[in-house]
Order: C-alpha cells, then sequence, then structure tokens
C-alpha cells in the first residue's frame, strides 16, 4: 500500500517567515495529495490540495508543490502568523478514492 | 455547514463495556465511509472502510470482533468498540466524501477514554 512519509516533525518560525514542510510517497499510482491542519482535539481541515497533473498550486499565503518524478510534495507558508500554528498532515491516494494514506504530521509553532 | 455529524463528541466508559459511536451524512449518500483512529500526538490511521449494505473491509491488525462497523442505511455509519479497554482511549473519526468531486469530508471526532 501506500507509504507516506513526513518531515520535519516540528517546525518553529517566527511571525512573518515562511515555513517548508515535505512528504514523500511511495505508490506512482497515487495522483492526489490534499493537506489537512488539525488543531488540538478537532477534525482536519482540508487547507489545501493538488492533483497530479498540476505541478504547483497557490492559494493566497499556502501554496503546494508537486514533483512526480521524485514522489514527493511540499507545503508552502508564507507570511505566517500565529494562528497557523497546528499541526499539518500531508496525504496520499488515487483521485476519487477516499482512502488517503497520511503522513505522520508536522507541528508548526509561529512565534510571535 | 456540516456535512458529516458525528457523535458522541466525547465519551467515558468502564473497562470491558462497549461503545457505540456515530457517523451521520447531512444532505447526501453516503456509500462509503472511512474509520480513523488517531493517539496523541500522532496521525491518523485508517482503521477500516465501511460499505452500506456490505461487509466492512478492515486494515490489517485492525481486530473486526472488536470494532464492529455497521453501515445499514446510505446516512449512517457506526463503529461500536467491543470490552473497551484502556488502550482502545483514542480519537476515532469518520470521512466521507461527496459523489462528486473529491473533497473529502471528516466528522468531528469523538473521544473515548476507557477506565
Amino acid at each position: 500500500g501506500e507509504n507516506v512519509e513526513q518531515h520535519p516533525s516540528t517546525l518553529s518560525v517566527q511571525e512573518g517567515d515562511s515555513a517548508v514542510i515535505k512528504c514523500t510517497y511511495s505508490d506512482s499510482a497515487s495522483n492526489y495529495f490534499p493537506w489537512y491542519k488539525q488543531e488540538l482535539g478537532k477534525r482536519p481541515q482540508l487547507i489545501i490540495d493538488i492533483r497530479s497533473n498540476v505541478g504547483e498550486k497557490k492559494d493566497q499565503r499556502i501554496a503546494v508543490t508537486l514533483n512526480k518524478t521524485a514522489k514527493h510534495f511540499s507545503l508552502h507558508i508564507t507570511e505566517t502568523q500565529p494562528e497557523d500554528s497546528a499541526v499539518y498532515f500531508c496525504a496520499a491516494s488515487v483521485y476519487g478514492n477516499n482512502r488517503l494514506a497520511f503522513g505522520k504530521g508536522n507541528q508548526v509553532v509561529v512565534i510571535p | 455547514g456540516a456535512v458529516v455529524s458525528q457523535h458522541p463528541s466525547r465519551v467515558i466508559c468502564k473497562s470491558g463495556t462497549s461503545v457505540k459511536i456515530e457517523c451521520r451524512s447531512l444532505d447526501f449518500q453516503a456509500t462509503t465511509m472511512f474509520w480513523y483512529r488517531q493517539f496523541p500526538k500522532q496521525s491518523l490511521m485508517l482503521m477500516a472502510t465501511s460499505n452500506e449494505g456490505s461487509k466492512a473491509t478492515y486494515e490489517q491488525g485492525v481486530e473486526k470482533d472488536k470494532f464492529l462497523i455497521n453501515h445499514a442505511s446510505l446516512t449512517l455509519s457506526t463503529l461500536t468498540v467491543t470490552s473497551a479497554h484502556p488502550e482502545d482511549s483514542s480519537f476515532y473519526i469518520c470521512s466521507t466524501q461527496l459523489s462528486s468531486g473529491n473533497t473529502i469530508y471528516f466528522g468531528e471526532g469523538s473521544w473515548l477514554t476507557v477506565v
């Protein structure tokens, strides 16, 4: 099955700086890569996703890049704010298949 | 608004008892729902796939007799933790998707504490 690895496990950044989280996946059949933000005790919230037919997608301060050849994708958060502090999970699946394989998560701490 | 409703949000039960968690799709039919478990500071681990009208498919290492899944209607899937033990204490969460598109919706999650 799909194996998604995510690193670093924790990341501290100064407010206003950028944060980058990287994930790798193993199954070349995977073609859908969502990113979720999860606050303590709450459900994961989809923040951005990308399909394998594009290499980059941006939504305001958040962007995701995908390298199919290397089988890795990254989340970029610019101009970080304290409210960006949370755990971020990457995931991979085959588009249309709800069966997500999650990375281990990354604790992002934005220091005011 | 909420697409998937899950409850209870928190439940405490005694060891040896059973607990049922419900996951409902609101205003749409969900033929498939997924159940995840998340231990503190860890990732979401898929437990099983719930299929309406048929048996659930369990991931390797998940005991089907301990985690009973029922998907008797197109809007309701239930997870019953039987003979609960303290090590079953965890955050359980369901997910599903609309038939159109690929956006996956999660329930609110249920915190289970077994004492």
